[in-house]
């Protein structure tokens, strides 16, 4: 199975800072099939990014994604207090899936 | 908008078996991959099992032999069973609806808490 590798492992920054988080795959992963999720604490996640720069419906533009092949990354332009949650890449294009291990951004 | 609203035991003894059911409310259930995804306390995430409106299914290996998913296309919903849990079977449990163009998860159910204890 396809092993994706989240770093760093928690993000400590301020509100208007700008986060870059990244999700490294041991094998080639379509872009396609690369998605982001945020987590609060106590919430089900919420998807951000599909297809690795695809905005889901009614995500803010202050996030984005890039990337292909083995290295991913998402970026938050500048922090709201809402932000401050877990995030999580995920690949779907070889079975089984698989997430990252996770990203937390704290304050 | 599309909500998954999802049901199921919440406490189980050693070697029961889990039973979970997601319902499909506002959208259409063909052309999805209904999917089954749980999260130890405090831990990420782990894809279970995906099954489609014709009842194809893929399972994890690691749980495959445990582990059932069914749907019922009349009612708008599907779900998942697992035979003979263990402490390590606790998680919170999230039924979703996946994208056949992109795998993507969204939107997800509330999530239901399982715990095993004796």
């Amino acid at each position: 199975e396809i092993v994706l590798t989240q770093s760093p492992g928690t993000l400590s920054l301020s509100p208007g800072a700008r986060a870059t988080l990244s999700c490294r795959a041991s094998q080639s992963v379509s872009s396609i099939y690369l998605a982001w999720y945020q987590q609060r604490p106590g919430q089900a996640p919420r998807l951000l990014i599909y297809g690795a720069s695809r905005r889901a419906t009614g995500i803010p533009d202050r996030f984005s994604g890039s990337g292909s092949g083995t290295d991913f990354t998402l970026t938050i332009s500048s922090l709201e207090p809402e932000d401050f949650a877990m995030y999580y890449c995920h690949q779907s294009g070889s079975s089984p899936a698989t997430f990252g291990q996770g990203t937390k951004i704290d304050i | 908008q599309v909500q998954l609203q999802q049901w199921g035991a919440g406490l189980l003894k050693p070697s029961e078996t889990l039973s979970l059911t997601c319902a499909v409310h506002g959208g259409s259930f063909t052309g999805y991959y209904w999917t089954w995804i749980r999260q130890p306390p405090g831990k990420g995430l782990e894809w279970i099992a995906e099954i489609n409106h014709s009842g194809g299914a893929n399972y994890n290996p690691s749980l495959t032999s445990r582990l059932t998913v069914s749907i019922d296309t009349s009612n708008s919903q599907f779900s998942l069973r697992l035979t003979s849990v263990t402490a390590a079977d606790v998680a919170v449990y999230y039924c979703a609806r996946g994208h056949s163009y992109s795998g993507s998860l969204d939107p997800w159910g509330q999530g239901t808490l399982v715990t095993v204890s004796s």
